[in-house]
Protein backbone atom coordinates (compact mmCIF):
# COMPACT_ATOMS: atom_id res chain seq x y z
CA UNK A 1 0.00 0.00 0.00
CA UNK A 2 1.27 3.53 -0.96
CA UNK A 3 2.05 5.90 2.31
CA UNK A 4 3.39 9.13 2.30
CA UNK A 5 2.98 10.78 6.12
CA UNK A 6 3.80 14.20 6.15
CA UNK A 7 5.08 16.25 9.64
CA UNK A 8 6.86 19.01 10.84
CA UNK A 9 3.43 21.84 10.33
CA UNK A 10 3.87 24.07 13.24
CA UNK A 11 2.70 27.72 14.24
CA UNK A 12 5.66 29.99 13.66
CA UNK A 13 5.99 33.68 13.50
CA UNK A 14 6.58 35.96 10.49
CA UNK A 15 10.00 35.79 8.79
CA UNK A 16 10.71 32.39 10.75
CA UNK A 17 11.38 28.97 9.01
CA UNK A 18 10.37 25.62 9.35
CA UNK A 19 11.64 22.44 8.04
CA UNK A 20 8.71 19.77 6.65
CA UNK A 21 9.18 16.13 5.92
CA UNK A 22 7.67 13.40 3.97
CA UNK A 23 7.86 9.67 4.61
CA UNK A 24 7.06 7.30 1.76
CA UNK A 25 6.51 4.15 1.41
CA UNK A 26 4.44 1.29 -0.84
CA UNK A 27 6.19 2.18 -3.66
CA UNK A 28 9.88 2.73 -5.30
CA UNK A 29 10.49 6.23 -4.08
CA UNK A 30 13.73 6.61 -6.37
CA UNK A 31 12.00 5.84 -9.56
CA UNK A 32 8.71 8.74 -9.12
CA UNK A 33 9.46 12.52 -9.56
CA UNK A 34 7.70 14.16 -6.06
CA UNK A 35 6.24 17.70 -5.39
CA UNK A 36 4.41 19.83 -2.56
CA UNK A 37 0.90 20.95 -2.89
CA UNK A 38 -0.55 23.20 -0.20
CA UNK A 39 -4.16 24.36 0.16
CA UNK A 40 -4.74 27.85 1.99
CA UNK A 41 -7.95 27.52 3.99
CA UNK A 42 -11.26 27.70 2.13
CA UNK A 43 -8.98 27.71 -1.17
CA UNK A 44 -8.01 25.15 -4.49
CA UNK A 45 -4.89 23.41 -4.27
CA UNK A 46 -1.67 25.09 -5.40
CA UNK A 47 1.31 23.25 -6.54
CA UNK A 48 4.58 24.41 -4.63
CA UNK A 49 7.93 22.83 -5.86
CA UNK A 50 8.65 19.46 -7.40
CA UNK A 51 12.24 17.59 -7.87
CA UNK A 52 13.22 15.14 -10.17
CA UNK A 53 14.13 11.52 -9.04
CA UNK A 54 17.61 11.94 -8.93
CA UNK A 55 17.25 15.67 -6.90
CA UNK A 56 19.11 17.09 -10.34
CA UNK A 57 15.80 19.50 -11.63
CA UNK A 58 14.05 21.01 -8.90
CA UNK A 59 10.84 23.54 -9.63
CA UNK A 60 9.12 26.19 -7.98
CA UNK A 61 6.22 28.36 -8.05
CA UNK A 62 6.78 32.20 -7.82
CA UNK A 63 6.41 32.90 -5.01
CA UNK A 64 8.42 30.65 -2.76
CA UNK A 65 11.39 31.15 -5.34
CA UNK A 66 14.26 32.03 -3.18
CA UNK A 67 12.29 31.51 0.42
CA UNK A 68 11.46 27.56 -0.15
CA UNK A 69 13.48 24.52 -1.17
CA UNK A 70 12.84 20.88 -1.92
CA UNK A 71 14.96 18.37 -1.22
CA UNK A 72 15.27 14.23 -1.28
CA UNK A 73 17.05 11.28 0.16
CA UNK A 74 16.20 8.33 -1.19
CA UNK A 75 18.25 5.95 1.22
CA UNK A 76 15.13 7.31 3.70
CA UNK A 77 12.58 7.27 1.55
CA UNK A 78 12.42 10.80 2.16
CA UNK A 79 10.62 14.15 0.74
CA UNK A 80 11.38 17.57 2.14
CA UNK A 81 10.73 21.28 2.22
CA UNK A 82 12.52 24.14 3.80
CA UNK A 83 10.39 27.29 4.60
CA UNK A 84 12.40 30.48 4.84
CA UNK A 85 11.09 33.79 5.59
CA UNK A 86 7.57 32.66 6.10
CA UNK A 87 4.49 34.86 5.36
CA UNK A 88 0.86 35.40 6.67
CA UNK A 89 0.16 33.87 2.78
CA UNK A 90 2.12 30.48 3.22
CA UNK A 91 -0.43 29.85 5.85
CA UNK A 92 -1.88 26.60 4.19
CA UNK A 93 -2.00 22.11 4.51
CA UNK A 94 1.06 21.20 2.78
CA UNK A 95 0.69 18.28 1.34
CA UNK A 96 3.30 15.48 -0.35
CA UNK A 97 2.37 13.78 -3.41
CA UNK A 98 3.79 11.45 -6.14
CA UNK A 99 4.38 12.76 -9.18
CA UNK A 100 5.27 11.31 -12.63
CA UNK A 101 7.93 8.98 -13.65
CA UNK A 102 8.36 10.38 -16.72
CA UNK A 103 5.91 13.12 -19.24
CA UNK A 104 3.29 14.86 -17.65
CA UNK A 105 2.37 15.51 -14.23
CA UNK A 106 -0.43 13.54 -12.15
CA UNK A 107 -0.57 13.47 -8.58
CA UNK A 108 -1.92 9.77 -7.87
CA UNK A 109 -1.08 9.80 -4.39
CA UNK A 110 -1.22 11.96 -1.53
CA UNK A 111 -0.52 12.29 1.95
CA UNK A 112 -2.74 13.34 4.82
CA UNK A 113 -1.11 17.02 5.03
CA UNK A 114 0.50 18.83 7.73
CA UNK A 115 -0.75 22.57 8.95
CA UNK A 116 1.50 25.54 8.37
CA UNK A 117 0.37 28.78 10.47
CA UNK A 118 2.36 31.82 10.15
CA UNK A 119 0.75 34.33 12.68
CA UNK A 120 2.77 36.72 15.19
CA UNK B 1 1.06 31.33 -16.19
CA UNK B 2 -1.49 29.26 -17.33
CA UNK B 3 -4.99 30.15 -16.04
CA UNK B 4 -7.50 27.64 -15.44
CA UNK B 5 -10.91 28.93 -14.94
CA UNK B 6 -13.42 25.80 -14.16
CA UNK B 7 -17.16 26.11 -14.22
CA UNK B 8 -19.68 26.82 -12.48
CA UNK B 9 -18.00 27.55 -8.85
CA UNK B 10 -20.88 25.39 -7.50
CA UNK B 11 -24.00 23.43 -8.44
CA UNK B 12 -27.27 20.86 -6.30
CA UNK B 13 -27.56 18.41 -7.78
CA UNK B 14 -29.89 15.29 -7.18
CA UNK B 15 -28.57 11.45 -7.19
CA UNK B 16 -29.15 10.11 -10.18
CA UNK B 17 -28.57 12.97 -12.15
CA UNK B 18 -26.60 14.01 -14.69
CA UNK B 19 -23.52 16.33 -13.57
CA UNK B 20 -20.94 18.16 -16.28
CA UNK B 21 -17.79 20.37 -14.86
CA UNK B 22 -16.28 22.92 -17.22
CA UNK B 23 -12.45 23.61 -17.15
CA UNK B 24 -11.19 26.57 -19.94
CA UNK B 25 -7.40 27.12 -19.95
CA UNK B 26 -5.55 30.06 -21.15
CA UNK B 27 -3.55 28.28 -23.54
CA UNK B 28 -3.94 25.03 -25.47
CA UNK B 29 -2.56 22.56 -22.95
CA UNK B 30 -2.36 19.04 -25.15
CA UNK B 31 -4.07 17.38 -23.52
CA UNK B 32 -2.73 17.33 -19.97
CA UNK B 33 -5.58 18.12 -17.78
CA UNK B 34 -5.77 16.13 -14.55
CA UNK B 35 -9.34 15.68 -12.55
CA UNK B 36 -9.27 15.26 -8.74
CA UNK B 37 -12.01 14.82 -6.18
CA UNK B 38 -12.00 16.06 -2.73
CA UNK B 39 -13.90 15.67 0.24
CA UNK B 40 -13.87 18.04 3.20
CA UNK B 41 -11.22 17.44 5.77
CA UNK B 42 -8.95 14.82 2.87
CA UNK B 43 -6.22 15.14 0.67
CA UNK B 44 -7.59 15.41 -2.91
CA UNK B 45 -7.55 12.38 -4.93
CA UNK B 46 -6.74 11.79 -8.92
CA UNK B 47 -10.17 10.66 -10.86
CA UNK B 48 -8.92 11.40 -14.28
CA UNK B 49 -5.73 12.12 -16.24
CA UNK B 50 -4.58 13.22 -19.40
CA UNK B 51 -8.13 14.34 -19.96
CA UNK B 52 -10.00 11.46 -20.67
CA UNK B 53 -7.97 8.22 -19.25
CA UNK B 54 -9.91 6.70 -15.65
CA UNK B 55 -7.99 5.74 -12.59
CA UNK B 56 -8.00 2.24 -11.50
CA UNK B 57 -10.64 2.20 -9.09
CA UNK B 58 -12.50 4.79 -9.68
CA UNK B 59 -16.00 4.05 -10.80
CA UNK B 60 -17.13 4.28 -14.55
CA UNK B 61 -19.43 6.27 -14.26
CA UNK B 62 -17.02 9.31 -14.03
CA UNK B 63 -15.63 10.30 -17.46
CA UNK B 64 -13.64 13.00 -18.88
CA UNK B 65 -13.01 14.50 -22.35
CA UNK B 66 -12.19 17.53 -24.51
CA UNK B 67 -9.13 19.15 -26.19
CA UNK B 68 -7.06 22.04 -26.72
CA UNK B 69 -8.24 24.60 -23.88
CA UNK B 70 -11.93 23.25 -23.03
CA UNK B 71 -12.49 20.05 -21.38
CA UNK B 72 -15.07 18.53 -19.17
CA UNK B 73 -15.76 16.30 -16.21
CA UNK B 74 -19.28 14.20 -16.07
CA UNK B 75 -20.85 11.96 -13.87
CA UNK B 76 -23.35 10.22 -15.90
CA UNK B 77 -25.72 9.36 -12.49
CA UNK B 78 -24.45 11.60 -9.15
CA UNK B 79 -24.32 9.28 -6.43
CA UNK B 80 -24.33 9.70 -2.68
CA UNK B 81 -20.60 9.37 -2.33
CA UNK B 82 -19.89 11.87 -5.13
CA UNK B 83 -20.83 15.14 -3.49
CA UNK B 84 -17.34 16.66 -2.79
CA UNK B 85 -15.22 19.85 -4.17
CA UNK B 86 -13.84 18.49 -8.06
CA UNK B 87 -11.15 20.52 -9.08
CA UNK B 88 -9.10 20.20 -12.55
CA UNK B 89 -5.07 21.13 -12.61
CA UNK B 90 -3.08 21.32 -16.29
CA UNK B 91 0.00 19.89 -16.04
CA UNK B 92 1.11 21.52 -19.92
CA UNK B 93 4.25 23.48 -18.13
CA UNK B 94 5.23 25.16 -15.11
CA UNK B 95 3.51 26.27 -12.84
CA UNK B 96 1.26 23.76 -12.61
CA UNK B 97 -2.32 25.38 -11.87
CA UNK B 98 -5.36 24.50 -10.37
CA UNK B 99 -8.96 25.66 -11.15
CA UNK B 100 -10.58 27.17 -8.37
CA UNK B 101 -12.95 24.02 -7.40
CA UNK B 102 -16.52 22.93 -8.22
CA UNK B 103 -18.65 22.15 -5.43
CA UNK B 104 -21.61 19.73 -5.92
CA UNK B 105 -23.84 19.96 -3.17
CA UNK B 106 -27.06 17.81 -2.51
CA UNK B 107 -30.22 19.95 -4.29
Amino acid sequence: EVQLVESGGALVQPGGSLRLSCAVSGFTFSNYWMSWVRQAPGKGPEWVANIKQDGGEKYYVDSVKGRFTISRDNAENSLYLQLNSLRAEDTAVYYCARDKIEGATLFDHWGQGTLVTVSS
Amino acid sequence: DIQVTQSPSSLSASVGDRVTITCRTSQTINNYLNWYQQKRGKAPKLLISAASSLQSGVPSRFSGSGSGTEFTLTISSLQPEDFATYYCQQSDRAPLTFGGGTKVEIK
